[in-house]
């Protein structure tokens, strides 16, 4: 399958400041590219959708203010925690998709804000 | 989020046993997909589905996407430590693989020697 990077794998940082993730997909060009959230023990949950060259599209109870999302290539999204706080500490995986082929999960970043 | 209703929640299994798991909605998916994600990793395609009553195998691993398209089984065979993880359904609701995926909510396997 596709592969798709994650960087940083683990993150930790002070309460209040900003963190940024990366996510490319490193050989082939994803149109689309999500970001989720994984809380422990628990499932997938979908945070927005993002399209190369337009505004992200956010789930519903997702601010879009706090989460900002770019995607300025086929291969690259970068999601940015602001004035992060605890209850934001949480796995964050993207994924990467192209019209004739199906998603692909990066490996995720570990976020701990304390 | 919308979310599919996966069952069983939890196996304790020994190994050589069968598993099987199932994933239900209340509406129509277009796509059917199966993930496996251990700890601390991302989710890991095993199988994806794309027609009504499609049945695939990927080694031990088979699946089926349901006739009323509505739900979707994975089925392990003689299974073997390095099955442990928590298994995920999800589905396309809207045709296109790059329409967003909706999960289910997991089962997580244990296998004992």
């Amino acid at each position: 399958g596709a592969v798709v990077s994650q960087h940083p794998s683990r993150v930790i940082c002070k309460s209040g400041t900003s963190v940024k993730i990366e996510c490319r997909s490193l050989d082939f060009q994803a149109t689309t590219m999500f970001w989720y959230r994984q809380f422990p023990k628990q499932s997938l949950m979908l945070m927005a959708t993002s399209n190369e060259g337009s505004k992200a599209t956010y789930e519903q109870g997702v601010e879009k203010d706090k989460f900002l999302i770019n995607h300025a290539s086929l291969t690259l999204s970068t999601l940015t925690v602001t004035s992060a706080h605890p209850e934001d500490s949480s796995f964050y995986i993207c994924s990467a998709g192209s019209s004739t082929d199906t998603q692909y999960f990066g490996p995720g970043t570990r976020l701990t804000v304390l | 989020g919308q979310q599919l209703n996966q069952s069983p929640q939890s196996m304790f299994i020994q190994e050589g046993e069968d598993v099987s798991m199932n994933c239900t909605s209340s509406s129509i998916f277009n796509t059917w997909l199966w993930y496996k994600q251990e700890p601390g990793e991302g989710p890991v395609l095993l199988i994806a589905l794309y027609k009504a009553g499609e049945l695939t195998s990927n080694g031990r691993l088979t699946a089926q996407f349901g006739i009323t398209r509505k739900d979707s089984f994975l089925n392990i065979s003689a299974s073997i430590p390095s099955d442990v993880g928590i298994y995920f359904c999800a589905g396309h609701a809207r045709p296109g693989t790059a329409s967003k995926l909706t999960f289910g909510t997991g089962t997580r396997l244990q296998v004992t020697l």
